[in-house]
């Protein structure tokens, strides 16, 4: 079963487009952590939110926490080639466990 | 400070065989999680340790089995491997706790050993 659902898939877009990536769920979350993945990598991670609400900029990135701490989303202004990649959104329930659920992933392809 | 060292990087098995793959975690960090990505079913998470005790486990069966040392250090073992293991194995490590506290969950992650099954 997969909790966090992320919307688009994929996204092919130019240089310079803007673009907001989403991530769901009907579960409510103690944090949302937002990674990239590069291929034959690990997940870096991007930011943290734990508010509802919250919102963080992160360059020209932006990452929002929904009000209810069950959705974020990420927008990203002036894309560029560099920020091709997998986007993974992971909730955490927090206290005594570090396990994360991830979500479904976004594939995104900045073409020059 | 160094990050999350994983070893082997590259891992290739047959069937029936058994296999383990070792995580070094970032210096100070005590919890070591491990995951398992595919692309039909994403990051799935397989278990987590903290201070050389499994603190949660998903559903994965009884062929996965890990273990933590008091260095922090874990490493994870399939038995009986079956081609479905075919993956990139993911290490986290995190702080986990701060001042006593628990803290918020935020994982760093090694560059993953891809295993596959023959």
């Amino acid at each position: 079963t997969q909790l966090l659902e992320q919307s688009p898939q994929f996204l092919s877009i130019q240089e310079g487009e803007n673009l907001t990536v989403y991530c769901n769920s009907s579960s409510v979350f103690s944090s949302l952590q937002w990674y990239r993945q590069e291929p034959g990598e690990g997940p870096v991670l991007l930011v943290t939110v734990v508010t509802g609400g919250e919102v963080k900029k992160l360059k020209r990135l932006t990452f929002q926490f929904g009000d209810a701490r069950k959705d974020s989303s990420l927008h990203i202004t002036a894309a560029q080639p560099g920020d091709t990649g997998l986007y993974l959104c992971a909730g955490g329930r927090g206290g005594a466990t570090n396990k994360l659920i991830f979500g479904t992933g976004t594939l995104l392809a900045v073409q020059p | 400070k160094a990050g999350v060292t994983q070893t082997p990087r590259y891992l290739i098995k047959t069937r029936g065989q058994q296999v383990t793959l070792s995580c070094s975690p970032i210096s100070g960090h005590r919890s070591v999680s491990w995951y398992q990505q595919t692309p039909g079913q994403g990051l799935q998470f397989l278990f987590e340790y903290f201070s050389e005790t499994q603190r949660n486990k998903g559903n994965f069966p009884g062929r996965f089995s890990g273990r933590q040392f008091s260095n922090s250090r874990s490493e994870m073992n399939v038995s009986t491997l079956e081609l479905g293991d075919s993956a990139l194995y993911l290490c986290a490590s995190s702080l986990a706790k701060a001042s006593g506290r628990w803290v918020n969950n935020e994982q760093f992650f090694g560059p993953g050993t891809r295993l596959t099954v023959l």
